[in-house]
């Protein structure tokens, strides 16, 4: 299986800081590299996906790049309702496996 | 728009078999190049995935619970099921149903369901 590992798992942010949250594979994936944000209760909602495509209606301050084993996400400008915890996901090989999350806290 | 919708038990009793069933609406799940699939979250924990099934009913599951987990088709009903066996405390989690989707060459899982909140307890 391929392994997914984000860091951080948490920090700390201001409205209107950049922030940014990476993600290494334990092998080359490409570009097979999506981005998830989940809120508590709510299910995941699709970023970003092929590692730098931004899905439909996503505000252009996310946006995502990398390839083969590392990989980030970033928010330009950080807006209240970004405080979530945000998930990559490999979708190079099954399992379909994701990193362990970086929850995005107010400061 | 394509929306997904799980329901089923809320609680499962130790040693028996969980069932969901998935209700997919605005389109029909025997169409595309898509992999139905099922992903659950422990509470507070990350995501896990279960397994597929494609259009043409072709299944793969994870290996880590490939010996309790069934996936079926019922496109008379569009509807996807989940069955997994023998379950213990630790299957206690969040079951979504997601779409996992081809387009380019590149996948992801778009949309989700909102999820259904199984306990096993007796």
């Amino acid at each position: 299986d391929i392994q997914m590992t984000q860091s951080p798992s948490s920090l700390s942010a201001s409205v209107g800081d950049r922030v940014t949250i990476t993600c290494r594979s334990s092998q080359s994936i490409s570009r097979y590299l999506n981005w998830y944000q989940q809120k508590p209760g709510i299910a995941p909602k699709l970023l970003i996906y092929a590692a730098s495509s931004l899905q439909s209606g996503v505000p252009s301050r996310f946006s995502g790049s990398g390839s083969g084993t590392d990989f980030i996400l970033t928010i330009s400008s950080l807006q209240p309702e970004d405080f979530a915890t945000y998930y990559c996901q490999q979708s190079q090989s099954t399992p379909r496996t994701f990193g362990q999350g970086t929850k995005v806290e107010i400061k | 728009q394509v929306q997904l919708q799980e329901s089923g038990p809320r609680l499962v009793k130790p040693s028996q078999t969980l069932s969901l069933t998935c209700t997919v609406s605005g389109g029909s799940i025997s169409s595309g190049t898509y992999y139905w699939t099922w992903i659950r979250q422990p509470a507070g924990k990350g995501l896990e995935w279960i397994g597929r099934i494609f259009t043409s009913g072709i299944t793969k599951y994870n290996d880590s619970l490939k010996s309790r987990v069934t996936i079926l088709l019922d496109t008379s009903k569009n509807q996807i099921s989940l069955n997994l066996s023998s379950v213990t405390a630790a299957d206690t989690a969040m079951y979504y149903c997601t779409r996992d989707v081809y387009s380019s060459g590149w996948r992801w899982f778009d949309p989700w369901g909102p999820g259904t909140l199984v306990t096993v307890s007796s």
